[in-house]
């Protein structure tokens, strides 16, 4: 079946360093990819999102990519602060055989003060 | 503005018995899903409501049915439950597919 698989699954940074953290996909119908931050006990909310016709989209501290060749993309987070310390997830969205989502494994940022 | 609201937050389930899980939304958004989560592996979409009347599987549909009572409730009921759906269940609602889904606080559910 379809998968996404999610790297690292832990990163821990210094406050004020960047973290990087990267997705592969097997679907190449995927054309919607999210990012979602989950702190505990929470429920996922969503930090940022592109689509398969932009190759890059920027909010402030963070920022994605997307290689469709490479059926890659990549959430970036600079200057982190210790309240980014949640566990991200990405997913990739396709149409195919009806709706479809599949979400990475999780990668938990811990950022140290 | 409460977003998605699921109830209960927590719930014990011998092995057999039955029960739903509610959930409603206040954004007047179109489409609905719930998903489950277990550790280390993500969120899985059990089924999904494209608009109001409409339901369709997921990745995970097995032992799980669900009623689009309207547009903004969606429920998601388990008639037998097993020890293997064991997990935190999340309902979530977007406007439209392939848009910003927002996701209630979940469910623990603990079959025994």
């Amino acid at each position: 079946g379809e998968n996404v698989e999610q790297h690292p699954s832990t990163l821990s940074v210094q406050e004020g360093d960047s973290a990087v953290i990267k997705c592969t996909y097997s679907d190449s119908a995927s054309n919607y990819f999210p990012w979602y931050k989950q702190e505990l006990g929470k429920g996922p909310q969503l930090i940022i999102d592109i689509r398969s016709n932009v190759g890059e989209k920027k909010d402030q501290r963070i920022a994605v990519t997307l290689n469709k060749t490479a059926k890659h993309f990549s959430l970036h987070i600079t200057e982190t602060q210790p309240e980014d310390s949640a566990v991200y997830f990405c997913a990739a969205t396709s149409n195919t055989g009806g709706f479809k989502t599949i979400f990475g494994a999780g990668t938990r940022l811990f950022v140290k003060a | 503005n409460a977003g998605v609201t699921q109830t209960p937050k927590f719930q014990v389930l011998k092995t057999g018995q039955s029960m739903t899980l509610q959930c409603a939304q206040d954004m007047n958004h179109n489409s609905m899903y719930w998903y489950r989560q277990d550790p280390g592996m993500g969120l899985r979409l059990i089924y999904y409501s494209a608009s109001e009347g409409t339901t369709d599987k997921g990745e995970v549909p097995n032992g799980y049915n669900v009623s689009r009572l309207n547009k903004r409730e969606f429920s998601l009921r388990l008639e037998s439950a097993a020890p293997s759906q064991t997990s935190v269940y999340f309902c979530a609602s977007s406007e439209f597919l392939y848009t910003e889904a927002f996701f209630g606080q979940g469910t623990r559910l603990t079959v025994v």
